[in-house]
């Protein structure tokens, strides 16, 4: 069995300082591991993927992660927050890439807030 | 724009109503989902099609009723709805089954806004 803990529910930084936003997985195999993010009114889009190549995996908009097997985890980083960074970010785990179909487990989301 | 539209985004209806969300994705892709997102809970898996085919019902009430005449193109039809539906339903789409071998991933619309008054 599968699953994902974000370990935050909200985020709050200011603008131009580090984002951490934390992920825990638990799964049986190699997983597969994503980050997306949801601007208000819109729907979720895919920051970056896990494929078990490279462990840290660069996003778009300068984000980062990395896949720390001895950890379980999968924390999002980014090195100065932008404005626009606001938005909620959903931690996702799922089979592993050469395995088959199963289903995708979102964790509950981190809202991240960035005053000036 | 993603490449998957739904529509309308914003829906409100009564309990005794018959309403459709639709969704169309023109990015070639094979399967398409339905999934519920509601305050303060994750995502909800509700259907799955595969080329056509349902794949996955994640044990979703019959007043949901979901229909994919083809690759391109999902409805999910509402009738006799309860206040605990009203949420966004959000539609993705992806080449292959979403988290199998090839990292196929979810490419999502922007919801549709569900209240059910």
């Amino acid at each position: 069995a599968q699953s994902v803990t974000q370990l935050d529910s909200h985020v709050s930084v200011s603008e131009g300082t580090p984002v951490l936003l934390r992920c825990n997985y638990s799964s049986s195999y190699s997983p597969s591991l994503f980050w997306y993010v949801q601007h208000p009114n819109k729907g979720l889009q895919l920051l970056l993927k896990y494929t078990s190549a490279a462990t840290l995996v660069k996003g778009i908009n300068g984000f980062e992660a990395e896949f720390k097997k001895s950890e379980t985890s999968f924390h999002l980083t980014k090195p100065s927050a932008h404005m626009s960074d606001a938005a909620e970010y959903f931690c996702v785990v799922g089979p592993s890439f050469s395995g088959g179909y199963n289903k995708l487990i979102f964790g509950a989301g981190t809202r991240l807030a960035v005053h000036p | 724009e993603t490449g998957v539209t739904q529509t309308p985004r914003h829906l409100v209806m009564g309990m005794t109503n018959k309403k459709s969300l639709k969704c169309e994705q023109h990015l070639g892709h094979n399967a398409m989902y339905w999934y519920k997102q509601s305050a303060k809970k994750p995502l909800e898996l509700m259907f799955v099609y595969n080329f056509k085919e349902q794949t996955e019902n994640n044990s979703v009430p019959s007043r949901f009723s979901p229909e994919c005449p083809n690759s391109s193109h999902l409805f999910l039809h509402l009738h006799t709805l309860q206040p605990e539906d009203s949420a966004l339903y959000l539609c993705a789409s992806s080449q292959g089954l979403a988290g199998g071998g090839g990292a196929n991933v979810l490419t999502f619309g922007a919801g549709s806004r569900l209240t059910v008054l």
